[in-house]
C-alpha cells in the first residue's frame, strides 16, 4: 500500500527566511504525481505545487519549490522569503496516473511564521 | 464563480441520527471525493466517484453512504452505524482522465455528534 510520511509535525521559521518541509513516500509505481497542499486556519485546502514523477526538473511556483528525489522517494517543499500568510498546515499527497486517482495524504506539518 | 460548495459549515446532530452532508460543484469535473479529517491526522478517503451513478469505497467507508445521481452533486450520509462521526469532512473534485490529477476542495463541514 502506498504511504506518505511527513516526519516533522511542527516547524517554525522567521519571516523572510527559508524553510524546508520534508516528505517521503512509498510506492512501487513508476508513474505518479506528488502534491503539496496548504490548509490555513480557515481549513480550506489549497494546492501549492505539483510534481509529475516522469519529470526530472523540480517544480517551482513563485516562492515555493520542491526537491524531488525519485530514487530516494523524497519530495520536500522549500518556502523562500516566508510570509506571515504562509502559516498553515502543509500536507504532502500522492496519486498514481490512471486508475482512481485517489490522493494519499501525509499527516501534515504545522508551519508557524514568526514576525 | 466556479467552485465547490459544502453546506452547512457547522452541523450538530444527536447520536443515533443519520445526517447528510451536501457537496456541489460547477467545475464540470467528472470525479468527486469525500475525505474525513481528524486532529493530528491527514485526510482519509471515505468514498469516491469517477462518473455519475458509480462510486467506490475508500479506506474508511464503514458507517457512511453516498449517491451520485448528478454530475455536480455527491452527498454523503453519515449513518448511526458510524462509531465516531464527529470530524471535519471535506469534499473534493477533479477532472478525471484529462491528465490533470490534482483535486480541488470545498470549504468543509464540521460535524459534531453528541
Amino acid at each position: 500500500a502506498q504511504t506518505v510520511t511527513q516526519s516533522q509535525p511542527e516547524m517554525s521559521v522567521q519571516e523572510a527566511e527559508t524553510v524546508t518541509l520534508s516528505c517521503t513516500y512509498d510506492t512501487s509505481e513508476s508513474d505518479y504525481y506528488l502534491f503539496w497542499y496548504k490548509q490555513p486556519p480557515s481549513r480550506q485546502m489549497i494546492l501549492v505545487i505539483r510534481q509529475e514523477a516522469y519529470k526530472q526538473q523540480n517544480a517551482t511556483e513563485n516562492r515555493f519549490s520542491v526537491n524531488f528525489q525519485k530514487a530516494a522517494k523524497s519530495f520536500s517543499l522549500k518556502i523562500s522569503d516566508s510570509q506571515l500568510g504562509d502559516a498553515a498546515m502543509y500536507f504532502c499527497a500522492y496519486t498514481t496516473q490512471g486508475g482512481s486517482e485517489k490522493l494519499v495524504f501525509g499527516k501534515g506539518t504545522k508551519l508557524t511564521v514568526n514576525p | 464563480d466556479g467552485g465547490i460548495t459544502q453546506s452547512p459549515k457547522y452541523l450538530f446532530r444527536k447520536e443515533g441520527q443519520n445526517v447528510t452532508l451536501s457537496c456541489e460543484q460547477n467545475l464540470n469535473h467528472d470525479a468527486m471525493y469525500w475525505y474525513r479529517q481528524d486532529p493530528g491526522q491527514g485526510l482519509r478517503l471515505i468514498y469516491y466517484s469517477q462518473i455519475v451513478n458509480d462510486f467506490q469505497k475508500g479506506d474508511i467507508a464503514e458507517g457512511y453512504s453516498v449517491s451520485r445521481e448528478k454530475k455536480e452533486s455527491f452527498p454523503l450520509t453519515v449513518t448511526s452505524a458510524q462509531k465516531n462521526p464527529t470530524a471535519f469532512y471535506l469534499c473534493a473534485s477533479s477532472p478525471h482522465g484529462r491528465g490533470v490529477y490534482e483535486q480541488y476542495f470545498g470549504p468543509g463541514t464540521r460535524l459534531t455528534v453528541t
